[in-house]
Protein backbone atom coordinates (compact mmCIF):
# COMPACT_ATOMS: atom_id res chain seq x y z
CA UNK A 1 0.00 0.00 0.00
CA UNK A 2 1.06 3.67 -0.22
CA UNK A 3 3.24 4.54 2.46
CA UNK A 4 5.52 7.63 3.30
CA UNK A 5 8.79 7.27 4.89
CA UNK A 6 10.74 10.44 6.69
CA UNK A 7 13.46 10.61 8.84
CA UNK A 8 13.97 10.29 12.16
CA UNK A 9 14.14 12.74 14.33
CA UNK A 10 14.59 14.73 17.33
CA UNK A 11 16.91 17.12 15.23
CA UNK A 12 18.58 20.33 16.39
CA UNK A 13 19.70 23.23 14.52
CA UNK A 14 21.28 26.35 15.57
CA UNK A 15 19.44 29.52 14.62
CA UNK A 16 20.29 30.42 11.11
CA UNK A 17 20.94 27.34 10.01
CA UNK A 18 20.10 25.48 6.92
CA UNK A 19 16.98 22.61 7.29
CA UNK A 20 16.12 19.64 5.56
CA UNK A 21 13.95 16.59 6.49
CA UNK A 22 13.88 14.02 4.13
CA UNK A 23 10.82 12.34 2.86
CA UNK A 24 10.30 9.79 0.61
CA UNK A 25 7.08 7.87 -0.62
CA UNK A 26 5.85 4.67 -2.11
CA UNK A 27 2.21 4.90 -4.13
CA UNK A 28 0.59 3.16 -7.10
CA UNK A 29 -0.41 6.15 -9.04
CA UNK A 30 0.50 10.10 -8.81
CA UNK A 31 -0.14 11.53 -5.46
CA UNK A 32 -0.30 15.01 -4.10
CA UNK A 33 2.10 15.16 -1.17
CA UNK A 34 2.21 17.63 1.37
CA UNK A 35 4.01 18.72 4.72
CA UNK A 36 1.81 19.86 7.66
CA UNK A 37 3.50 21.23 10.58
CA UNK A 38 2.23 21.01 14.94
CA UNK A 39 3.58 23.22 17.17
CA UNK A 40 3.49 22.74 20.89
CA UNK A 41 -0.12 21.76 22.09
CA UNK A 42 -1.73 22.14 18.34
CA UNK A 43 -2.92 20.71 16.07
CA UNK A 44 -1.52 19.90 12.49
CA UNK A 45 -1.53 22.32 9.93
CA UNK A 46 -1.10 22.25 5.98
CA UNK A 47 2.09 24.07 5.68
CA UNK A 48 2.62 23.35 1.92
CA UNK A 49 1.88 21.25 -0.83
CA UNK A 50 2.30 19.85 -4.25
CA UNK A 51 0.20 18.39 -6.76
CA UNK A 52 2.00 17.16 -9.42
CA UNK A 53 5.50 16.34 -10.55
CA UNK A 54 8.30 19.06 -10.23
CA UNK A 55 5.88 21.58 -8.78
CA UNK A 56 7.11 23.29 -6.03
CA UNK A 57 4.97 24.39 -2.76
CA UNK A 58 6.38 27.42 -0.51
CA UNK A 59 5.36 28.77 2.73
CA UNK A 60 6.70 30.95 5.39
CA UNK A 61 10.41 30.04 3.79
CA UNK A 62 9.62 26.61 3.54
CA UNK A 63 10.29 25.02 0.43
CA UNK A 64 9.39 21.07 -1.12
CA UNK A 65 9.79 20.02 -4.88
CA UNK A 66 7.93 16.87 -5.65
CA UNK A 67 10.69 14.57 -7.30
CA UNK A 68 8.62 11.71 -9.01
CA UNK A 69 11.47 10.32 -10.64
CA UNK A 70 13.07 9.65 -6.96
CA UNK A 71 9.45 9.50 -4.75
CA UNK A 72 10.94 12.25 -2.67
CA UNK A 73 9.37 15.83 -0.97
CA UNK A 74 12.47 16.72 0.95
CA UNK A 75 11.50 19.89 3.05
CA UNK A 76 14.07 22.55 3.30
CA UNK A 77 14.62 25.85 5.25
CA UNK A 78 17.72 28.38 4.08
CA UNK A 79 17.77 29.77 7.80
CA UNK A 80 15.69 28.52 10.23
CA UNK A 81 14.49 30.39 13.70
CA UNK A 82 13.80 29.57 16.98
CA UNK A 83 10.02 29.91 15.83
CA UNK A 84 10.31 27.14 13.50
CA UNK A 85 10.74 24.56 16.37
CA UNK A 86 7.90 22.19 16.04
CA UNK A 87 6.90 18.51 14.61
CA UNK A 88 7.09 18.18 10.45
CA UNK A 89 4.70 15.58 9.17
CA UNK A 90 5.35 14.62 5.43
CA UNK A 91 1.64 13.32 3.90
CA UNK A 92 0.83 11.84 0.54
CA UNK A 93 -2.56 11.37 -0.43
CA UNK A 94 -3.67 9.90 -3.73
CA UNK A 95 -6.21 7.81 -5.80
CA UNK A 96 -9.90 6.74 -4.94
CA UNK A 97 -9.08 7.13 -1.19
CA UNK A 98 -7.70 10.84 -2.06
CA UNK A 99 -9.92 11.90 0.69
CA UNK A 100 -8.04 10.02 2.82
CA UNK A 101 -4.87 11.23 3.53
CA UNK A 102 -1.44 8.65 4.74
CA UNK A 103 1.02 10.56 7.41
CA UNK A 104 4.65 10.19 8.38
CA UNK A 105 5.78 9.13 11.67
CA UNK A 106 6.98 13.18 12.01
CA UNK A 107 9.98 14.82 12.49
CA UNK A 108 10.71 16.83 15.69
CA UNK A 109 12.80 19.66 15.24
CA UNK A 110 14.80 22.44 17.82
CA UNK A 111 15.85 25.02 17.27
CA UNK A 112 18.63 26.93 19.57
CA UNK A 113 18.84 30.07 20.22
CA UNK B 1 -13.80 31.85 10.19
CA UNK B 2 -14.28 29.39 13.31
CA UNK B 3 -11.68 26.80 12.62
CA UNK B 4 -12.80 22.83 13.76
CA UNK B 5 -13.88 22.65 17.25
CA UNK B 6 -13.16 20.49 19.32
CA UNK B 7 -14.15 20.03 22.98
CA UNK B 8 -13.29 19.05 25.74
CA UNK B 9 -9.70 19.93 25.46
CA UNK B 10 -8.66 18.22 28.11
CA UNK B 11 -10.53 15.17 29.74
CA UNK B 12 -9.21 12.88 32.52
CA UNK B 13 -11.42 9.61 33.95
CA UNK B 14 -11.10 6.61 35.71
CA UNK B 15 -10.66 3.10 33.88
CA UNK B 16 -14.41 2.04 32.90
CA UNK B 17 -15.42 5.06 32.61
CA UNK B 18 -17.77 6.42 29.22
CA UNK B 19 -15.79 9.02 27.48
CA UNK B 20 -17.38 10.91 24.56
CA UNK B 21 -15.55 13.48 22.40
CA UNK B 22 -16.92 16.26 20.16
CA UNK B 23 -16.10 17.77 17.04
CA UNK B 24 -17.50 20.72 14.90
CA UNK B 25 -16.23 20.53 11.18
CA UNK B 26 -15.45 23.76 9.39
CA UNK B 27 -19.32 24.90 7.91
CA UNK B 28 -19.23 23.66 4.29
CA UNK B 29 -16.89 20.98 4.48
CA UNK B 30 -17.77 17.68 3.38
CA UNK B 31 -15.25 15.03 4.93
CA UNK B 32 -14.36 14.69 8.52
CA UNK B 33 -12.09 12.55 10.13
CA UNK B 34 -10.73 11.23 13.51
CA UNK B 35 -6.94 10.65 14.78
CA UNK B 36 -5.29 8.95 17.60
CA UNK B 37 -1.92 10.79 18.30
CA UNK B 38 0.37 8.63 20.90
CA UNK B 39 3.90 8.61 21.27
CA UNK B 40 4.65 4.96 20.88
CA UNK B 41 2.10 4.77 17.93
CA UNK B 42 2.47 8.70 15.94
CA UNK B 43 -0.77 9.62 14.10
CA UNK B 44 -3.78 6.88 13.60
CA UNK B 45 -6.65 7.05 11.16
CA UNK B 46 -9.61 6.03 13.61
CA UNK B 47 -12.66 6.66 11.20
CA UNK B 48 -13.54 9.12 8.19
CA UNK B 49 -17.15 10.04 7.00
CA UNK B 50 -18.00 11.64 4.06
CA UNK B 51 -21.54 13.97 3.96
CA UNK B 52 -22.28 12.19 7.51
CA UNK B 53 -21.72 8.49 6.27
CA UNK B 54 -19.14 6.72 7.46
CA UNK B 55 -16.53 5.98 4.77
CA UNK B 56 -14.03 3.81 6.92
CA UNK B 57 -13.54 2.88 9.98
CA UNK B 58 -10.45 0.05 9.83
CA UNK B 59 -8.93 2.28 11.94
CA UNK B 60 -10.71 1.91 14.86
CA UNK B 61 -9.15 0.07 17.78
CA UNK B 62 -12.35 -1.92 19.32
CA UNK B 63 -15.49 -2.13 19.76
CA UNK B 64 -15.11 -0.10 22.69
CA UNK B 65 -14.85 2.93 20.24
CA UNK B 66 -17.53 4.17 18.32
CA UNK B 67 -18.32 7.07 16.07
CA UNK B 68 -21.37 9.02 14.88
CA UNK B 69 -22.29 11.77 13.11
CA UNK B 70 -25.71 12.95 13.01
CA UNK B 71 -25.22 15.94 11.38
CA UNK B 72 -23.34 18.36 8.87
CA UNK B 73 -21.94 20.16 12.07
CA UNK B 74 -21.46 17.49 14.46
CA UNK B 75 -19.50 14.24 15.40
CA UNK B 76 -18.87 12.25 18.75
CA UNK B 77 -16.39 9.92 18.96
CA UNK B 78 -17.23 7.72 22.14
CA UNK B 79 -15.21 5.20 24.06
CA UNK B 80 -16.85 2.42 26.50
CA UNK B 81 -15.93 1.56 28.40
CA UNK B 82 -12.35 3.61 28.69
CA UNK B 83 -8.88 2.01 29.27
CA UNK B 84 -5.45 3.13 30.57
CA UNK B 85 -4.30 2.51 27.12
CA UNK B 86 -7.08 4.78 25.80
CA UNK B 87 -4.85 7.91 26.71
CA UNK B 88 -3.33 9.49 23.76
CA UNK B 89 -4.59 13.12 22.07
CA UNK B 90 -7.31 12.83 20.04
CA UNK B 91 -7.85 14.97 16.71
CA UNK B 92 -10.47 15.76 14.70
CA UNK B 93 -10.02 17.01 11.10
CA UNK B 94 -12.21 18.72 8.53
CA UNK B 95 -11.75 18.58 4.46
CA UNK B 96 -13.62 19.96 1.38
CA UNK B 97 -14.73 18.55 -1.54
CA UNK B 98 -12.65 15.33 -3.01
CA UNK B 99 -10.65 17.20 -5.87
CA UNK B 100 -7.02 16.84 -6.81
CA UNK B 101 -4.80 19.46 -4.93
CA UNK B 102 -7.77 20.52 -2.74
CA UNK B 103 -7.87 17.70 -0.17
CA UNK B 104 -5.85 19.16 2.32
CA UNK B 105 -7.45 18.82 6.22
CA UNK B 106 -7.99 21.13 8.96
CA UNK B 107 -6.95 20.34 12.05
CA UNK B 108 -8.78 21.23 15.22
CA UNK B 109 -6.87 21.44 18.81
CA UNK B 110 -7.70 18.06 19.78
CA UNK B 111 -8.64 16.63 23.78
CA UNK B 112 -5.63 15.24 25.37
CA UNK B 113 -7.51 11.87 26.90
CA UNK B 114 -5.83 10.77 30.25
CA UNK B 115 -7.51 7.33 31.75
CA UNK B 116 -6.46 6.56 34.99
Amino acid sequence: GDSVTQMEGPVTLSEEAFLTINCTYTATGYPSLFWYVQYPGEGLQLLLKATKADDKGSNKGFEATYRKETTSFHLEKGSVQVSDSAVYFCALSEGSSASKIIFGSGTRLSIRP
Amino acid sequence: DAGVIQSPRHEVTEMGQEVTLRCKPISGHDYLFWYRQTMMRGLELLIYFNNNVPIDDSGMPEDRFSAKMPNASFSTLKIQPSEPRDSAVYFCASSPYWDRGRNEQYFGPGTRLTVT
